[in-house]
């Protein structure tokens, strides 16, 4: 079974510009959980889709966004980066079952700069 | 809220035991661990549920304390393939969606 599929898996953006990630998870599998992971936070949770609806989001600024398509594919959307921004993005994606969160799956990451 | 893990960092002698704490000031449906290589993705390790018995996989093996809302992962007999930072993973009970939320991490350090 082919893993979580993340591209691009390296970017450099500028303050001000935009940038859409984008995952596709284990087939069968669900939910689409982000994270954001940096040396001083660690793995910071940000949203979480299941069946094309946000089910649980963290505590990031409205500047991140999210959506998932019917084929489970998500993307992830930041606007206006800042340079703390600077971080890899971790997408993992799991079955989700009667409410539970099953195992997850993590993709390689995207690893994005902001200068 | 972030599950607390202790020691931050720890460094062995290969072939030494290790073990790594994870607490939740909130009641806990399960805990995950994961362990994550330098430029890697983490990877899965092993869920304990509530009311489940202690998990194992290989020479690591992990236990959930209920009434305390604690885990620990035991390493024994560590060899150099365990070095890396790793994390455990929380899902509290609460509401009908859970998330998890993950510690801090521990950087675990196997010397030859």
């Amino acid at each position: 079974k082919a893993g979580v599929t993340q591209t691009p898996r390296y970017l450099i953006k500028t303050r001000g510009q935009q940038v859409t990630l984008s995952c596709s998870p284990i087939s069968g599998h669900r939910s689409v959980s982000w994270y954001q992971q940096t040396p001083g936070q660690g793995l910071q949770f940000l949203f979480e889709y299941f069946s094309e609806t946000q089910r649980n989001k963290g505590n990031f600024p409205g500047r991140f966004s999210g959506r998932q398509f019917s084929n489970s594919r998500s993307e992830m959307n930041v606007s206006t980066l800042e340079l703390g921004d600077s971080a890899l993005y971790l997408c993992a994606s799991s079955r989700r079952l009667a409410g539970r969160q099953e195992t997850q799956y993590f993709g390689p990451g995207t690893r994005l700069l902001v200068l | 809220q972030q599950p607390v893990q202790s020691p931050q960092a720890v460094i062995l002698r290969e072939g030494e035991d290790a073990v790594i704490n994870c607490s939740s000031s909130k009641a806990l449906y399960s805990v995950h661990w994961y362990r994550q290589k330098h430029g890697e993705a983490p990877v899965f390790l092993m869920i304990l549920l509530k009311g489940g018995e202690q998990k194992g996989h290989e020479k690591i093996s992990a236990s959930f304390n209920e009434k305390k809302q604690q885990s620990s992962l035991y390493l024994t007999a560590s060899q150099l393939s365990y070095s890396g930072t790793y994390f455990c993973g929380t899902e509290v009970i609460s509401g009908s969606a859970r998330q998890l939320t993950f510690g801090s991490g521990t950087q675990l350090t196997v010397l030859p």
